[in-house]
């Protein structure tokens, strides 16, 4: 059974830092490229950043290019968010949820973690 | 971007009645090389992570019952709950996977009348 357990999600003073972490299970972790979504109170779903297989390709949505790094450990199989320079506005429950294949190019995902809290807020 | 309008927010149906969801992209998701629609839906319920329930716009999740149908072509889609039963109350969303960056729908509450 796939699995995807989201971690370290908290209440975050504005320009504090966080790391997300997506431990995941029940699948070859190192064959799929996975993501970050994110959905802000009342908002839709924002997807935020992919990462492909090996690490070597990364994709930012323009609302938090440069303060924000995905990465992955695939000897643990987890996925991280690092999250710096937090606003108010990154309020959010921040899903993991991996790909169906090991590209994001025309790929759905086909699972998802539960997701975990972040709160921005002084 | 994409951006991805779905219809309605809400929805109301008797047990066994047919719902209906709408998604319209703003520009095509087919793509001519594979004739391949880049739309899925995924359902998501209180305390649980979203689900997927179909993708390429008509193709079912393996497991996921076939009173759940999906439909369209283009900018034009649709998800279709043909006898719909107490534990589909849900939020249903699209998605759109053509290109980067991934866009979703607002989201559609079903619920039981």
């Amino acid at each position: 059974e796939v699995q995807l357990l989201e971690s370290g999600g908290g209440l975050v003073q504005p320009g504090g830092s966080l790391r997300l972490s997506c431990v995941a299970s029940g699948f070859t972790f190192s064959n799929y490229a996975m993501s970050w979504v994110r959905q802000a109170p009342g908002k839709r779903l924002e997807w935020v950043s992919a990462i492909s297989t090996s690490t070597t390709s990364t994709s930012y949505a323009d609302s938090i290019k440069g303060r924000f790094t995905i990465s992955r450990d695939n000897s643990k199989n987890t996925l991280y968010l690092q999250i710096n320079s937090l606003r108010d506005e990154d309020t959010a429950v921040y899903y993991c949820a991996k790909f169906a294949g090991y590209s994001w190019t025309r790929t759905s995902f086909d699972y998802w973690g539960q997701g975990t809290l972040v709160t921005v807020s002084s | 971007d994409i951006v991805m309008t779905q219809s309605p927010d809400s929805l109301a149906v008797s047990l066994g009645e047919r719902a209906t969801i709408n998604c319209k992209s703003s520009q095509s998701l087919l793509y001519s090389s594979t004739n391949k629609n880049y739309l899925a839906w995924y359902q998501h319920k209180p305390g649980q992570p979203p689900k997927l329930l179909i993708y390429w716009a008509s193709t079912r999740e393996y497991g996921v019952p076939d009173r759940f149908s999906g439909s369209g072509s283009g900018a034009d889609f649709t998800l279709t709950i043909s006898s719909l039963q107490a534990e589909d109350v849900a939020v249903y969303f699209c998605q759109q996977y053509y290109s980067l960056p991934l866009t979703f729908g607002g989201g559609t509450k079903v619920e039981i009348k």
